[in-house]
């Protein structure tokens, strides 16, 4: 069983909708839970964290953590052309070893 | 604050020789880790070096090797190239705070292919 899984997509969505990325980890010591994006060809971009239970908002993103699930998700409310990407999902575990998904594949259309 | 500096940003080898690929972390930053990122295998952990220590590791033959020094700029080398070693290299450096709860940055990365 793979640390972190995410369905590879690819996840299509209209302009202006909600995209919702979804992720589960296996190590239930993990505490602290990221949401990276990545264009074609650049590095990964650290676009929220997250490090208890519930939501927290940044923007246009949320992010909603279960840790009694083993779950992860990012909503990106009101989709733009710009957010299409890669969106990685990643977890730190107490011994500082970071995990990344394989990543989902996101595009929006105008 | 600047952001991970890696160099060079491009890099073209031959099979059998050894390049090494630089890192320099944010500021302040004293955790620095490596990734190759492949198309096909996504993002893998190759090791983490904190106070000039490599404390993690992953799955990667003997051929990949790094090391820390003592103002946290990192080096990674990979000897004997394989076709298979083109990839992204991908640094990251984070504060390393206890219990796991800080995040990680990456670089622009290093393109590295082999022929």
């Amino acid at each position: 069983q793979k640390e972190v899984e995410q369905n590879s997509g690819p996840l299509s969505v209209p302009e202006g909708a909600i995209a919702s990325l979804n992720c589960t980890y296996s190590d239930r010591g993990s505490q602290s839970f990221f949401w990276y994006r990545q264009y074609s060809g650049k590095s990964p971009e650290l676009i929220m964290f997250i490090y208890s239970n519930g939501d927290k908002e940044d923007g246009r993103f949320t992010a909603q953590l279960n840790k009694a699930s083993q779950y992860v998700s990012l909503l990106i409310r009101d989709s733009q052309p710009s957010d299409s990407a890669t969106y990685l999902c990643a977890v730190n575990t107490p011994g500082n070893q970071f995990y990344f998904g394989t990543g989902t594949s996101l595009t929006v259309i105008p | 604050k600047a952001g991970v500096t890696q160099t060079p940003r491009y890099l073209i080898k031959t099979r059998g020789q050894q390049v090494t690929l630089s890192c320099s972390p944010i500021s302040g930053h004293r955790s620095v880790s490596w990734y190759q990122q492949t198309p096909g295998q996504g993002l893998q952990f190759l090791f983490e070096y904190f106070s000039e220590t490599q404390r993690n590791k992953g799955n990667f033959p003997g051929r990949f090797s790094g090391r820390q020094f003592s103002n946290s700029r990192s080096e990674m080398n990979v000897s004997t190239l394989e076709l298979g070693d083109s990839a992204l290299y991908l640094c990251a450096s984070s504060l390393a705070l206890h219990g796991g709860t800080d995040e990680q940055y990456f670089g622009p990365g290093t393109r590295l292919t082999v022929t």
